[in-house]
C-alpha cells in the first residue's frame, strides 16, 4: 500500500531533550516536506526536500532540522525543543519536484507535546 | 503577497442539505488549487487538482469548481460521513511544489 509513515504518532517530552521524528515514504517520490498545523494558522511548511542531499527552508524553521540521506526517508530534528514547537506535525511527498501540479500525500501526523 | 482565504470557518448542515465552501486566493499566476479532506487524528487527504479557470471535478457528493480568483467546493446532499476539514492549497508563485493553506473549514452534517 502506497503510504508516508511517520514515528511516532505521539510524544510528550520535556524542554531541551533532543529528539527525532522519523518520515518514509514507499512511493519512491523525489519531494518530501514537514508541516506544522496550529490553531487557527493552518498547515504551515517548515522544511522541504527536493531531492536526495537538496533541502530548503519553508516558512518555519527556526528551531528545526531535517535531512535526506535516502529517498525514501526525511527525518525531522529538535535539537533543543521548546514549549512553542508543541503543534500537530505532517510529513508529505509527492512523485516529482518542480511539477507544480503534483498533488502531495501526506502521513498520519505526529502529535508532539514540549512541556 | 500569495494568501488563501476560506470561507466559512465553520459549517453545519442537515443530512441532504446542499451548499458550498469557498476558496478565495490571490497568486501570480496560477499553477493549480488542490482540494483536500481531512479527517480528526488523520493527515490531509487529496481529493482534487483544478488547473485553469472553468475546469470542474466531480467526486462522489463533491464538486470543484475554479475561477480566476476562487475556487468553490459543493457538497451535494450530503451525508453525516462528509463530516471533515476541507483544505485548499495553491502552489506559491515561482515556489518549486511549496504549497500555501488555507486554514480550512470545518463541515458537519447531522443525521
Amino acid at each position: 500500500e502506497a503510504q508516508v509513515t511517520q514515528n511516532p504518532r505521539y510524544l510528550i517530552t520535556v524542554t531541551g531533550k533532543k529528539l527525532t521524528v522519523t518520515c518514509s515514504q514507499n512511493m519512491n517520490h523525489e519531494y518530501m516536506s514537514w508541516y506544522r498545523q496550529d490553531p487557527g494558522l493552518g498547515l504551515r511548511q517548515i522544511y522541504y526536500s527536493m531531492n536526495v542531499e537538496v533541502t530548503d527552508k519553508g516558512d518555519v524553521p527556526e528551531g528545526y532540522k531535517v535531512s535526506r540521506k535516502e529517498k525514501r526517508n526525511f527525518p525531522l530534528i529538535l535539537e533543543s525543543p521548546s514549549p512553542n514547537q508543541t503543534s500537530l506535525y505532517f510529513c508529505a511527498s509527492s512523485l516529482f519536484a518542480g511539477g507544480s501540479n503534483q498533488p502531495q500525500h501526506f502521513g498520519d501526523g505526529t502529535r508532539l507535546s514540549i512541556l | 503577497e500569495d494568501q488563501v482565504t476560506q470561507s466559512p470557518e465553520a459549517l453545519r448542515l442537515q443530512e441532504g442539505e446542499s451548499s458550498s465552501l469557498n476558496c478565495s486566493y490571490t497568486v501570480s499566476g496560477l499553477r493549480g488549487l488542490f482540494w483536500y479532506r481531512q479527517d480528526p487524528g488523520k493527515g490531509p487527504e487529496f481529493l482534487f487538482t483544478l488547473y485553469s479557470a472553468g475546469e470542474e471535478k466531480e467526486k462522489e457528493r463533491l464538486k470543484a469548481t475554479l475561477t480566476k480568483k476562487e475556487s468553490f467546493l459543493h457538497i451535494t446532499a450530503p451525508k453525516p460521513e462528509d463530516s471533515a476539514t476541507y483544505l485548499c492549497a495553491v502552489p506559491v508563485s515561482g515556489g518549486y511544489n511549496k504549497l500555501i493553506f488555507g486554514a480550512g473549514t470545518r463541515l458537519a452534517v447531522h443525521p
